[in-house]
């Protein structure tokens, strides 16, 4: 089945750890996002990618980071740097029609 | 800049009565795109419909429509005969054309309750 996956559903990450999001697609589009979403609150954009090995910053890149070395994967690393990273972040893949197709989300949780 | 505004935080609809979720956007750029998504309390974000800023008919999607009002700038959603399964956040969207990139940017959403 086409779609797209995020690892893990739901992760633990100590004060001061550096934590990578999985995003992979089989989708064969072209551009993929992250978002971040706090309780009762929208989806805040953190980067975008629109072609294998570029990328953009987002509304809230600060204390985030991306790789696109394949079509097919878009993991994020949340930093130390990020202040306040427990949220839930929803990976999508854009397509023909410009509709956005949503991973299932990580939920990460700072102890 | 771009904004999505959504004036209803909450809203409550009986089985099988139609409801209107309000969506008004802000941009100055002529094409761009707009799109409703729903996301239960499971998580996932569901695509609803889309309609396009150079469409001339209203999107239609099963139960739900898209009632573009271009001069208002307004995208409000209507879900008919209402069913408990549409109890969720209903997010309005929409699609910058920017310089290079699309962005696409969210409403703060509305939760619809469906009541028996």
């Amino acid at each position: 089945d086409g779609g797209i996956t995020q690892s893990p559903k739901y992760l633990f990450r100590k004060e001061g750890q550096n934590v990578t999001l999985s995003c992979e697609q089989n989708l064969n589009h072209d551009a993929m996002y992250w978002y971040r979403q706090d309780p009762g609150q929208g989806l805040r954009l953190i980067y975008y990618s629109q072609i294998v090995n570029d990328f953009q910053k987002g509304d809230i890149a600060e204390g985030y980071s991306v790789s696109r070395e394949k079509k097919e994967s878009f993991p994020l690393t949340v930093t130390s740097a990020q202040k306040n990273p427990t949220a839930f972040y929803l990976c999508a893949s854009k397509g023909r029609e410009n509709e956005q197709f949503f991973g299932p989300g990580t939920r990460l949780t700072v102890l | 800049a771009q904004k999505i505004t959504q004036t209803q935080p909450g809203m409550f609809v009986q089985e099988k009565e139609a409801v209107t979720l309000d969506c008004t956007y802000d941009t100055s750029d002529q094409s761009y795109g707009l799109f409703w998504y729903k996301q239960p309390s499971s998580g996932e974000m569901i695509f609803l419909i889309y309609q396009g800023s150079y469409d001339e008919q209203n999107a239609t999607e099963g139960r739900y429509s898209l009632n573009f009002q271009k001069a208002r700038k307004s995208a409000n959603l209507v879900i008919s005969a209402s069913q408990l399964g549409d109890s969720a956040m209903y997010f309005c969207a929409m699609m910058d054309r920017g310089v290079s990139y699309d962005k696409v940017i969210f409403g703060p959403g509305t939760s619809l309750s469906v009541i028996p």
